[in-house]
């Protein structure tokens, strides 16, 4: 099945860019999807479809997808921005859903 | 307001059954497509099942067999009926809308099953 492989951790200054890198087969055939969950709650979407952003979320927030590699940058990066973040595609061949093993961000 | 609410999640014998309810609002189940995501304590997001618009399901490899995910139009509600539980299924589930893309949102608060003796 579909596997897609991000980095357990990146840590960043405040104000910095955080890049997290999300892996996976000729994943710019796919669209990929990212989540923010900060502990205790559900996850909440931040960009999906590679660089689409929901309403209410910030435009610190962006995505790219080219190759093998998926990427989600988080421009001036706020404390309130420490969460883990997981990507997800929709595997048609197999017709499942498939998730990262998620990124712990650490802002410090 | 588009909301997702679950319940019936609890505490549960390996081997046990359990029923999970995923109530909708502000949208009609009927014409969309709803997932369940389940989170062991401590790990990563793990997808479960789907059912989409036309009625057809999907599940993981860990869960075939085993969950059936369901729909109540007249409750406006969506279901995972869970047997032969076991301890790997131990967990908080969560349910949510399944966009054109195949993304998510928005997600519920999620309902914690505990498979234990």
């Amino acid at each position: 099945s579909y596997v897609l492989t991000q980095p357990p951790s990146v840590s960043v200054a405040p104000g910095q860019t955080a890049r997290i890198t999300c892996g996976g087969n000729e994943i710019a055939t796919k669209r990929v999807h990212w989540y923010q969950q900060k502990p205790g709650q559900a996850p909440v979407l931040v960009v999906h479809d590679d660089d689409d952003r929901p309403s209410g979320i910030p435009e610190r927030f962006s995505g790219s997808n080219y190759g093998n590699t998926a990427t989600l940058s988080i421009s001036r990066v706020e404390a309130g921005d420490e969460a883990d973040y997981y990507c997800q595609v929709w595997d048609s061949r197999s017709d499942q859903e498939i998730f990262g093993g998620g990124t712990q961000l650490t802002v410090l | 307001e588009v909301q997702l609410v679950e319940s019936g999640g609890g505490l549960v014998q390996p081997g046990g059954s359990l029923r999970l309810s995923c109530a909708a609002s502000g949208f009609s189940v009927n014409g969309n497509y709803i997932t369940w995501v389940r989170q062991a304590p401590g790990k990563g997001l793990e997808w479960v099942s789907m059912i989409y618009r036309a009625g057809s399901t999907y599940y993981a490899d860990s869960v075939r067999g085993r969950f059936i995910i369901s729909r109540d139009n007249s409750k406006n509600t969506i279901y995972l009926q869970m047997n032969g539980l076991r301890g790997d299924d131990t967990a908080t589930y969560y349910c949510a809308r399944i966009w054109f893309g195949h993304y998510f949102d928005p997600w519920g608060q999620g309902t914690q099953v505990t498979v234990s003796s």
